[in-house]
Order: C-alpha cells, then sequence, then structure tokens
C-alpha cells in the first residue's frame, strides 16, 4: 500500500502563474516532509521540507503547507517559470524508521512560457 | 564540490546474469542509500549505511540483492540471477549522517539496468 500518494500525474501551468502540487500520506508516524525536484536523466534534487512541529516553510519562490489533522501537505511555487518544469516527488520520513524516505509517484509539472 | 556518481550510467544484461552498481558518495558523507525507481513510480528505499555497516536493509526485495560499502566511503550493489522486474533505474544518496530526519539526502543521477 502507498504511504504517500501524488494524486495529480501532471500539472500545466503558464509562466508567472502559480503552480500548486499537492500530496497525502497515511502513515501518522511520519515527521519530516521533503520536496524533491527532478530533471530527466538526473538524481532528484532537494527542494524545501517541513518538519511535522510546523504549519508552513517558505524558502523564496516556494513553500510548503502541512495540515497534520488531514494527512495532506502541498507546495506552492510563485511565480511559475519554465526552468521549474521537472518531476516533483513528495517524500516522508520518521525517526522511528531512519533516515530512510518514502517517496510519492511524482507530478509533473509543464511551464508554459 | 564533486556530488554523488554513480557507475556505469546504462547497464543492459540478460535475465539471469549478476550485475553490480558502484556508487561514489559525496566526500566525507558518512551515510550512504540506494533506491529503486521503477518507471512512473517513485523511488523506492532498498538500503541504508552508516559507515561500512548496513544500518536498515528492510528494502531489498530478495535475497538476490546485497549491496556493500566495505571502507565506509564507495557501496557496490550486487544483484544475481536478474530478472526482467529488476529493470528499473537504481538511485545512491548520500548524507552527512548526522543521524536526523533533517539529514539531507543528495542523489546521484542513477545507474538505469535493462534486463533482456
Amino acid at each position: 500500500d502507498q504511504q504517500v500518494k501524488q494524486n495529480s500525474p501532471s500539472l500545466s501551468v503558464q509562466e508567472g502563474r502559480i503552480s500548486i502540487l499537492n500530496c497525502d500520506y497515511t502513515n501518522s508516524m511520519f515527521d519530516y516532509f521533503l520536496w524533491y525536484k527532478k530533471y530527466p536523466a538526473e538524481g532528484p534534487t532537494f527542494l524545501i521540507s517541513i518538519s511535522s512541529i510546523k504549519d508552513k516553510n517558505e524558502d523564496g519562490r516556494f513553500t510548503v503547507f502541512l495540515n497534520k489533522s488531514a494527512k495532506h501537505l502541498s507546495l506552492h511555487i510563485v511565480p511559475s517559470q519554465p526552468g521549474d518544469s521537472a518531476v516533483y516527488f513528495c517524500a516522508a520520513s520518521s525517526k522511528a524508521a531512519g533516515n530512510k524516505l518514502t517517496f510519492g509517484g511524482g507530478t509533473r509539472v509543464l511551464v508554459k512560457p | 564540490g564533486a556530488g554523488v556518481s554513480q557507475t556505469p550510467s546504462n547497464k543492459v544484461t540478460e535475465k539471469g546474469k549478476y550485475v553490480e552498481l558502484r556508487c561514489d558518495p559525496i566526500s566525507g558523507h558518512t551515510a550512504l542509500y540506494w533506491y529503486r525507481q521503477s518507471l512512473g513510480q517513485g523511488p523506492e528505499f532498498l538500503i541504508y549505511f552508516q559507515g561500512t555497516g548496513a544500518a536498515d536493509d528492510s528494502g531489498l526485495p530478495n535475497d538476490r540483492f546485497f549491496a556493500v560499502r566495505p571502507e565506509g566511503s564507495v557501496s557496490t550493489l550486487k544483484i544475481q540471477r536478474t530478472e526482467r522486474g529488476d529493470s528499473a533505474v537504481y538511485l545512491c544518496a548520500s548524507s552527512k549522517g548526522t543521524g536526523g530526519v533533517t539529514d539531507t539526502q543528495y542523489f546521484g543521477p542513477g545507474t538505469r539496468l535493462t534486463v533482456l
């Protein structure tokens, strides 16, 4: 069973507008959440993270929101740029399970100029 | 500085053969991870090393898969009697090894394994 799910396989957005990516999880033991970005033929690169004790973390154009009661997190990218076109993975980890990351299936984002 | 490197970038083999995939972590990183990414899915955890020892190998799918890190730096993932279902991109990541969940993992470009 998938413990981390990204229900939207793809997203298309106009340059300058906001991109919103969603992620749901089922394991209540998860206490740290991350977003990774992946370009073709490259490994995932770390983008932003959030601890379960927070509900928001912002880094430049990227903001992650966490709703623990709903077991839901989202990534907002504003304004979106063509270079943001990539596959975005949501990931989660827990102190109890050590450092291993559990990933969602990814959302492919296309930013149109 | 140099990132995580993986060799080969592509490997094509025949069913039943043995393969070795290599990972060179970022210099000074004591923690090393292997993940497997099948087509259209996110990476799945295989094994985690802290130094030379496997701290968590719960993700290895069966005993055909084995990984070593004899000197606490380079790691080799070994797959015996390969099957077509082993075809995937094998990703390696390393981190400083501080032990906390905030210890960011940095990924290599992966090795694409194709089993014919």
